[in-house]
């Protein structure tokens, strides 16, 4: 049972390039979202997904674009990289959306130079 | 939107009890108050959440008073490993249930 998988682990990036990070989750769990934690705070939603097919924007989701084709996976994409998109990225997924755990990858770091 | 406020680090020493306090004044009835801690910027892991109840597991026990505004964590016997950045943190309704984190408390636990 390998929980929320992220793929890379690293990434640099030139200012203007697009990429997807990689999210995996061998659980069947119906929520799905990406957070990224910028330096000495908290973690901040960039966008969700309650299930297959579906997703919705979070508080941060400028600059990123979701889709949800599966259950399993749900990648996030960076359209047009920049400096200020520099973070650590979170994926997590819980069973449900009210009460239950919720399960964080070991997240991606992106740098944009 | 900081929905908890917790103090900014806090010493315990290896073996004792370690107790985080949290509040969360502005919770409104149906959100959860979770605690997570991170490790040297690794994924964050899950340690307990409750409602209204108070709740135990292996790792820890949260006490949520009874009017929901403040809670504590408790790590019953700190080891050194326990050293990291411990968030609580509120499940809100809005953003498809989303977590909102604040500062988080830097438990240092020393030998």
């Amino acid at each position: 049972n390998a929980g929320v998988t992220q793929t890379p682990k690293f990434q640099v990036l030139k200012t203007g390039q697009s990429m997807t990070l990689q999210c995996a989750q061998d659980m069947n769990h119906e929520y799905m979202s990406w957070y990224r934690q910028d330096p000495g705070m908290g973690l901040r939603l960039i966008h969700y997904s309650v299930g297959a097919g579906i997703t919705d924007q979070g508080e941060v989701p400028n600059g990123y674009n979701v889709s949800r084709s599966t259950t399993e996976d749900f990648p996030l994409r960076l359209l047009s990289a920049a400096p200020s998109q520099t973070s650590v990225y979170f994926c997590a997924s819980s069973i449900g959306f009210s009460g239950g755990t919720i399960y964080f990858g070991e997240g991606s770091w992106l740098t944009v130079v | 939107d900081a929905k908890t406020t917790q103090p900014t680090s806090m010493d315990c020493a290896e073996g004792r009890a370690a107790n985080l306090p949290c509040n969360h004044s502005t919770i409104s009835g149906n959100e959860y108050v979770y605690w997570y801690r991170q490790i040297h910027s690794q994924g964050p892991q899950y340690i307990i959440h409750g409602l209204k109840n108070n709740e135990t597991n292996e790792m820890a026990s949260l006490i949520i008073t009874e009017d929901r505004k403040s809670s504590t964590l408790i790590l019953p016997h700190a080891t050194l490993r326990d050293t990291a950045v411990y968030y609580c943190i509120v499940r809100v309704t809005e953003y498809g249930n989303k977590l909102v984190f604040g500062a988080g408390t830097i438990l240092r636990v020393k030998s």
